[in-house]
């Protein structure tokens, strides 16, 4: 069974940087993609970005370009999203998903249980 | 792509018939999936590739679509269905969300 769990939440103040952790378990993840989506209080889901675990390559929604780095650990079954430059609007939700398929980029069927991220100076 | 979801809110009853419509900006094939969200809960798949029912969903929910027009339909509302629907379409990069739909009790 595809397990990721996320790591802890963070407060950060604007400027900084965050860099929030999705552990996987239950397969063999270095097949698969990973999406990470973020969602600000009350407001919808939003896009940031998705990792090939086997070979590093990301693609990333324009917003986060230059101020995303998604990266992985293939040691640790571990891939990570770190956003810089914070900004107040950036508090949300961060979640990683992934399709749980080899070679697969969709769906997204199983998900992290998100990790909060409070900007507050 | 801009995914247009609408409406963004409903009221309804248990046993009623919903349906969410979502519009994108350019045509994607099948290429869109359904999610529900509860509140402080992750996103859950219902649906993929348009009308693909995700396994252990209940069979109430269906999709539909192609090309630029998508519905989720809900045959018979349920108490645990009330909840946060979003399309997402997966045809190109970047993806994109709709904007949601609440669905709440009348």
């Amino acid at each position: 069974q595809v397990q990721l769990v996320q790591s802890g939440a963070e407060v950060k103040k604007p400027g900084a940087s965050v860099k929030v952790s999705c552990k996987a378990s239950g397969y063999a993840y270095i097949n698969y993609f990973m999406h990470w989506v973020r969602q600000a209080p009350g407001q919808g889901l939003e896009w940031m970005g998705i990792i090939n675990p086997s070979g590093g390559t990301t693609s990333y929604a324009q917003k986060f370009q230059g101020r995303a780095t998604m990266t992985r650990d293939t040691s640790t079954n571990t891939v990570y999203m770190e956003l810089r430059s914070l900004r107040f609007e950036d508090t949300a939700v961060y979640y990683c998903a992934t399709p749980g398929k080899a070679a697969a980029d969709t769906p997204l069927d199983y998900w992290g249980q998100g990790t909060l991220v409070t900007v507050s100076s | 792509i801009q995914m247009t979801q609408s409406p963004s809110s409903l009221s309804a009853s248990v046993g009623d018939r919903v349906t969410i419509t979502c519009r994108a900006s350019q045509g994607i094939r099948i290429d869109l999936g359904w999610y529900q969200q509860k509140p402080g809960k992750a996103p859950k798949l219902l649906i993929h590739a348009a009308s693909s029912l995700q396994s252990g969903v209940p069979s109430r929910f269906s999709g539909s679509g192609s090309g630029t027009d998508f519905t989720l339909t809900i045959s018979s509302l349920q108490p645990e269905d009330f909840a946060t629907y979003y399309c997402l379409q997966d045809f190109s990069y970047p993806r994109t969300f709709g904007g949601g739909t609440k669905v709440e009790i009348k």
